[in-house]
């Protein structure tokens, strides 16, 4: 079974409007951690936002925000006022903490295009 | 502030033949990956390191060998590259959860 699931494979925003890309996880670990990455054309990594499963507030970074909700194992990632520059790949990942594996599981990602 | 840096950025491969992927990290992180990218498929791992002096296999060792040479240090080798093997390679290491990734590798094997 998929660790991360992202099923959006491209979205499209309009510059300055808010836009959700979706990501749900399995696991049977109550300890984990949860991730969101950018990777632009220029191919780097880079992160952006981190919630943790035992965390009750949803986490948030400047205009990232991440809408966590461990019922239903999802975690969205919300970039609020569209930029140019938000135009990029967005890969959700998980770390389960008592596998004892240490390993990032990716999803397949999301390529977000911003529209002027 | 340099971070995770990678060498080399580009490399071709003939079938066969073999290299190392170098890696360093300055932020005194103890846990040392690599993974590599396929197009459509997000990150997956191939070897991790928890610390120096340790190396374990992740989702998908085969064909490759790693060294944790010291805390800083984290290679990647290729002893008979194939054509499967032309990916994006990435390094990362982390502290408390955290990844940072290195520039990449983009590596063809012909």
């Amino acid at each position: 079974a998929q660790k991360i699931t992202q099923t959006q494979p491209g979205m499209f925003v309009q510059e300055k409007e808010a836009v959700t890309l979706d990501c749900t996880y399995d696991t049977s670990d109550q300890s984990y951690g949860l991730f969101w990455y950018k990777q632009p054309s220029s191919g780097e990594m880079i992160f952006l936002i981190y919630q943790g499963s035992y965390d009750e507030q949803n986490a948030t970074e400047g205009r990232y925000s991440l809408n966590f909700q461990k019922a239903r194992k999802s975690a969205n990632l919300v970039i609020s006022a569209s930029q140019l520059g938000d135009s990029a790949m967005y890969f959700c990942a998980m770390r389960e903490r008592q596998t004892g594996a240490n390993n990032l599981f990716f999803g397949t990602g999301t390529r977000l295009t911003v529209i002027p | 502030n340099a971070g995770v840096t990678q060498t080399p950025k580009f490399q071709v491969l003939k079938t066969g033949q073999s290299m190392t992927l170098q890696c360093a990290q300055d932020m005194n992180h103890n846990s040392m990956y690599w993974y590599r990218q396929d197009p459509g498929m997000g990150l997956r791992l191939i070897y991790y390191s928890a610390s120096e002096g340790t190396t374990d296999k992740g989702e998908v060792p085969n064909g490759y060998n790693v060294s944790r040479l010291n805390k800083r240090e984290f290679s990647l080798r290729l002893e008979s590259a194939a054509p499967s093997q032309t990916s994006v390679y990435f390094c990362a290491s982390s502290e408390r959860g955290k990844a940072f990734f290195g520039q990449g590798t983009r590596l063809t094997v012909v």
